[in-house]
């Protein structure tokens, strides 16, 4: 089955500067890749997401890459606002399979 | 409102004491899960259901139920639960069948077995 590692498990940035969170997959043939924004107390909302026949999206201030050569994707969340600190989930879907394999998480902290 | 829910939100229980937690969405989707979210685990399939009575497990289906007979509903059902299964449960649909198409998830429910 499908395995995602996510780097790094904590993040602390000032407000303003840039983030990113990294994630590896392991079967090559998975094919759709989201992030998942998850607020202090709250359920997990999708903030992004990318296919495998796309390299980059960007959706104002976050934009998620994809190498399918090297197995990973990336989330970058660029000008940081206290109002991003959350964990953040990146997650694979395996083609031909239902379930969404979700990485561990990482704890975003932005810092006024 | 488009939504998932789910309950109840927190549920104190004693080992072997049957339960379900409830889960409906009005959204007409053909896909739903239970996930179980661990702290340092992340989020872990339990079961997931592609359409009415088609189910299938997850990555950690052990001590678990599911069952899907009508499109809305899906409930998580513990037969017997034990400390173990203590954790943070969360429903989630998907407008895809393959569940390539981005989940709504539930509020959660926190469950904790004694």
């Amino acid at each position: 089955g499908e395995n995602v590692e996510q780097h790094p498990s904590t993040l602390s940035v000032q407000e303003g500067d840039s983030a990113v969170i990294k994630c590896t997959y392991s079967d090559s043939a998975s094919n759709y890749f989201p992030w998942y924004k998850q607020e202090l107390g709250k359920r997990p909302q999708l903030i992004i997401d990318i296919r495998s026949n796309v390299g980059e999206k960007k959706d104002q201030r976050i934009a998620v890459t994809l190498n399918k050569t090297a197995k990973h994707f990336s989330l970058h969340i660029t000008e940081t606002q206290p109002e991003d600190s959350a964990v953040y989930f990146c997650a694979a879907l395996e083609a031909g399979y239902s379930t969404l394999t979700f990485g561990k998480g990482t704890m975003l902290l932005v810092s006024p | 409102e488009a939504q998932v829910t789910q309950n109840p939100r927190y549920l104190i229980t004693v080992t072997g004491k049957k339960l379900t937690v409830t889960c409906s969405q009005n959204m007409n989707h053909e896909y739903m899960s239970w996930y179980r979210q661990d702290p340092g685990l992340g989020l872990r399939q339990i079961y997931y259901s592609m359409n009415v009575e088609v189910t299938d497990k997850g990555d950690v289906p052990e001590g678990y139920k599911v069952s899907r007979k009508e499109k809305r509903n899906f409930p998580l059902i513990l037969e017997s639960p034990s400390p173990n299964q203590t954790s943070l449960y969360f429903c989630a649909s998907s407008l895809s069948k393959q569940g390539n198409v981005g989940y709504t998830f539930g509020s959660g429910t926190r469950l904790t077995v004694v």
